[in-house]
């Protein structure tokens, strides 16, 4: 199946700075990414939808200034935590699809963020 | 608009026992169904997938699931469990272009030696 590459898979960083998650489809174009945070034993909470060149659509209640997602080419997509705070800390994932890929998403191994 | 319900969030079985992981969705048009398992700190990987085909689908490590539109399920079923089976399960449905992904809440299912 086809492959999607987040990276960092861990990182840990000081309150006030800034961390970039980059999402990668290897081996497909994405023309769609999502982004999704995940609480402890929570289910997925969808966070944005991108579409390659243009911008995210972000799902309600979520800061649009605070995590910054950029889908510059059908295969990178980046999420930005902007001034990142101790409760931002989660595990983000996001997932790739492709209008071939019959509605599937192909999905990234996850980050776990920890702002201490 | 699509959604799934996913009965229990805990389940518990006995090593060679059956696993049942219960999926119902909600859709207004005809969905396509998945399910994905998640290991600790991991991200989600798919078992199996239906997409309009056949109504059973055979999915990796011996999973399988029956598309019954009569009572919009998606159940996840294994013959014998392995401790291996051990993680967080999630079933999910999308539009058929990609574009809408919602996942249920996830199963957390135990294997007991």
């Amino acid at each position: 199946g086809a492959v999607v590459s987040q990276h960092p898979s861990w990182v840990i960083c000081k309150s006030g700075t800034s961390v970039k998650i980059e999402c990668r489809s290897l081996d497909f174009q994405a023309t769609t990414m999502f982004w999704y945070r995940q609480f402890p034993k929570q289910s997925l909470m969808l966070m944005a939808t991108s579409n390659e060149g243009s911008k995210a659509t972000y799902e309600q209640g979520v800061e649009k200034d605070k995590f910054l997602i950029n889908h510059a080419s059908l295969t990178l997509s980046t999420l930005t935590v902007t001034s990142a705070h101790p409760e931002d800390s989660s595990f983000y994932i996001c997932s790739a699809s492709n209008r071939a890929g019959l509605g599937e998403a192909f999905f990234g191994q996850g980050t776990r963020l920890t702002v201490v | 608009a699509q959604s799934v319900t996913q009965l229990g969030s805990h389940v518990s079985v006995s090593e060679g026992a059956l696993v049942l992981l219960r999926c119902n969705y909600s859709s207004s048009v005809p969905p396509y169904l998945f399910w994905y398992v998640q290991y600790p700190n991991q991200g989600l990987q798919l078992l199996l997938k239906y997409t309009s085909a056949a109504t059973l689908v055979k999915g990796i490590n011996g999973f399988e699931a029956e598309f019954k539109k009569s009572e919009t399920s998606f159940h996840l079923t294994k013959p014998s469990a392995h401790m291996s089976d051990a993680a967080e399960y999630f079933c999910a449905v999308s539009d058929q272009t990609g574009n809408q992904f919602y996942f249920g809440t996830g199963t957390s299912l135990t294997v007991i030696p």
